[in-house]
Parts: C-alpha cells; sequence; structure tokens
C-alpha cells in the first residue's frame, strides 16, 4: 500500500511568486491535513480538509490556501511568497478525521 | 494561546539504556496525545497515542504515562537503539480530530552505539 506521496519534494521559489504544494493520500483515506515545519515554530496546523470541505484552520494568513479534489488529494497554495515561508510542508492523510493520520516525507519549500 | 511544550531539547543515552523524553501540556481541555518520532528527511512517524481517560498505555518498547494533574506527558523507550535516533514530537489535540494537532517543539534523541 503506497503511502502519503508529497510533489514536488524540492522547490526554490523568488519572493512575490506563488507555489502550488501537491498531496496524494493513502489510497482511501478521506481527510488531509496540511503543515508546515521550521526550525524556530516547529510544527504548525496550517489546515485540514475531508470530503472536500476544509474543516479545521490554523493561523496562518490568508495567502495560505488549499483545496481537496473529489479523488481526496490535496492541493496548498502560497501566494506572494516571503522569505519566512521557507520550510518543510508536510501533508498527512488519515481515513476519518479521528482516525490515525499518516505523514508524507514534506516538500521543502525554499524561497529567495 | 495554547501550546505544547518540552522539557528537553536534547538527549543523548547510550544504547541499550532506557530513554525518557518529556512534554508538558498548557490546554486542559487536550484529550487526546499522540507521540511521533521524525527521522532526518522523513515526515513524522506515529509511535503511541494516548487519551485523557488513560494514565497509561503501553506499546512495543514504549509506554507513554499521562499525568493530567501537572498536565505532562512522557516517552518511555527500553532497551534503545541506534534506529531510535530522531526528533521526537508530542502532540495534543481536542475535539477529536487528528488533522488538528498542536506539537511540541520537539526532542533530539541521540544513541551512541
Amino acid at each position: 500500500k503506497a503511502g502519503v506521496t508529497q510533489t514536488p519534494r524540492y522547490l526554490i521559489k523568488t519572493r512575490g511568486q506563488q507555489v502550488t504544494l501537491s498531496c496524494s493520500p493513502i489510497s482511501g483515506h478521506r481527510s488531509v491535513s496540511w503543515y508546515q515545519q521550521t526550525p524556530g515554530q516547529g510544527l504548525q496546523f496550517l489546515f485540514e480538509y475531508f470530503s472536500e470541505t476544509q474543516r479545521n484552520k490554523g493561523n496562518f494568513p490568508g495567502r495560505f490556501s488549499g483545496r481537496q479534489f473529489s479523488n481526496s488529494r490535496s492541493e496548498m497554495n502560497v501566494s506572494t511568497l516571503e522569505l519566512g515561508d521557507s520550510a518543510l510542508y508536510l501533508c498527512a492523510s488519515s481515513f476519518h478525521m479521528n482516525t490515525e493520520a499518516f505523514f508524507g516525507q514534506g516538500t521543502r519549500l525554499t524561497v529567495v | 494561546g495554547e501550546s505544547v511544550g518540552l522539557h528537553l531539547p536534547t538527549l543523548s543515552v547510550q544504547e541499550g539504556d532506557n530513554s525518557i523524553i518529556n512534554c508538558a501540556y498548557s490546554n486542559s481541555a487536550s484529550d487526546y496525545f499522540i507521540w511521533y518520532k521524525q527521522e532526518s528527511g522523513k515526515g513524522p512517524q506515529f509511535i503511541i497515542d494516548i487519551r485523557s481517560n488513560m494514565d497509561k498505555r503501553q506499546g512495543q518498547r514504549v509506554t507513554v504515562l499521562l499525568n493530567k494533574t501537572v498536565k505532562h506527558l512522557s516517552l518511555q523507550i527500553a532497551a534503545t537503539q541506534p534506529g531510535d535516533s530522531a526528533v521526537y514530537f508530542c502532540a495534543e489535540n481536542y475535539g477529536g480530530s487528528q488533522g488538528n494537532l498542536i506539537f511540541g517543539k520537539g526532542t533530539k534523541l541521540s544513541v551512541k552505539p
């Protein structure tokens, strides 16, 4: 059974650009969450999707957005990139919102 | 706001010894706690969880203890092995959704052969 797949693994963007990250959950999982991991702030929750609806949202500016498709795959978008957006972005999937979450390897975003 | 913290940022142990990683949480409403292990270049991996109606839960070589009186969580790893070297995070949640977790800063465990 394939795990959570995140693409791309690495990304370099320039300040002011926008970026889209993709997450394919484990087959059968319908809940997808996104986290930002930085050395200074650690792991911080971005948002959670279930059945194509955003169920929970963390304390991030509106530049951070996401969506989930009917096949449960999810994307997150960051617009007007800032240097401080450089981080490892992690996606986690679970069968349902209250079952064990499995993480992908993350997308390493560097903003220059 | 509410936060989850760790008492020790780094821990170095000898192979074969037992390891104890501690975590403090501040949200008394939290009812679910998880320990994750993160190896370099990988995403967090679920180790063990515990709900607030329990004070102890055991897995394979790992035990989680929950002390709600002092809002303290610990992870005990028995017979620590080099493969246990990683960063360990505690996470808390309330409301049941495992996708909305509050993570601690992490403790780096280093196992000396």
